[in-house]
């Protein structure tokens, strides 16, 4: 089965806080794609990253950063120093390569409070 | 660059009425395109999606349908709303294998 679980469905940290979204996914295949999507408020999906199976490297950009362990099967996310603006629903996605759909967890609610 | 393009933004249709929602992609030749449903407070659910012109694979029956006449159009479709079609719709749009889906604006649809 192909499957990705977001466990938490809602956090709630305050400003400058550290928060890490979990992400833990299920497949067979060897080669395959993993994302994280950010909708805010207005609703658009918003492309964060994508990481292949075969790069299990961390990956920072700015505040935001990933842990990709394929031990555990998790891609979690993290966002140092959180802000306000970082409120919003994200989404981890699994694609295995010769799919062409993306499979999404059911997203995990953040709220940045001031 | 790509940019992808959705109509109406906001939709308010009574229970029995048809629908049609459009979306457009520019920028990129032969993508693939999806339709996805999001009820209010949940996860994405995907409807249809698309590998080419006239190509439609269904992912959820339902009395929604889609198609695609242009190569970088997909439209859905329904002959008679239901008030459990009410939901956020998003179409996306990706290159061939690998890439990760992007997504329009969405379209608010409230059936009363």
């Amino acid at each position: 089965a192909q499957k990705v679980t977001q466990a938490q469905t809602e956090i709630s940290v305050v400003e400058k806080e550290d928060v890490t979204l979990d992400c833990v996914y299920e497949t067979r295949d060897t080669t395959y794609y993993l994302f994280w999507y950010k909708q805010p408020p207005s609703g658009e999906l918003v492309f964060l990253i994508r990481r292949n199976s075969f790069d299990e490297q961390n990956e920072i950009s700015g505040r935001y950063s990933w842990n990709f362990q394929k031990s555990t099967s998790s891609f979690n996310f993290t966002i140092t120093a959180s802000q306000v603006v970082d409120s919003a629903v994200y989404f981890c996605a699994l694609r295995p390569y010769n799919t062409d759909k993306l499979i999404f967890g059911t997203g995990t609610r953040l709220q940045v409070f001031p | 660059s790509q940019t992808i393009h959705q109509w109406p933004a906001t939709l308010v249709q009574p229970v029995g009425s048809p629908l049609s929602l459009e979306c457009t992609v520019e920028g990129t030749s032969n993508p693939n395109l999806y339709w996805y449903r999001q009820a209010a407070g949940r996860g994405l659910q995907l409807l249809f999606y698309s590998v080419g012109i006239g190509q439609i694979s269904s992912e959820v029956p339902q009395n929604l349908s889609a198609s695609r006449p242009q190569d970088r159009q997909f439209i859905l479709s329904s002959k008679k709303l239901l008030l459990s079609d009410s939901g956020f719709y998003l179409c996306a749009w990706s290159v061939r294998r690998g890439a990760g889906e992007n997504f329009g604006p969405g379209t608010r649809l409230l059936v009363l």
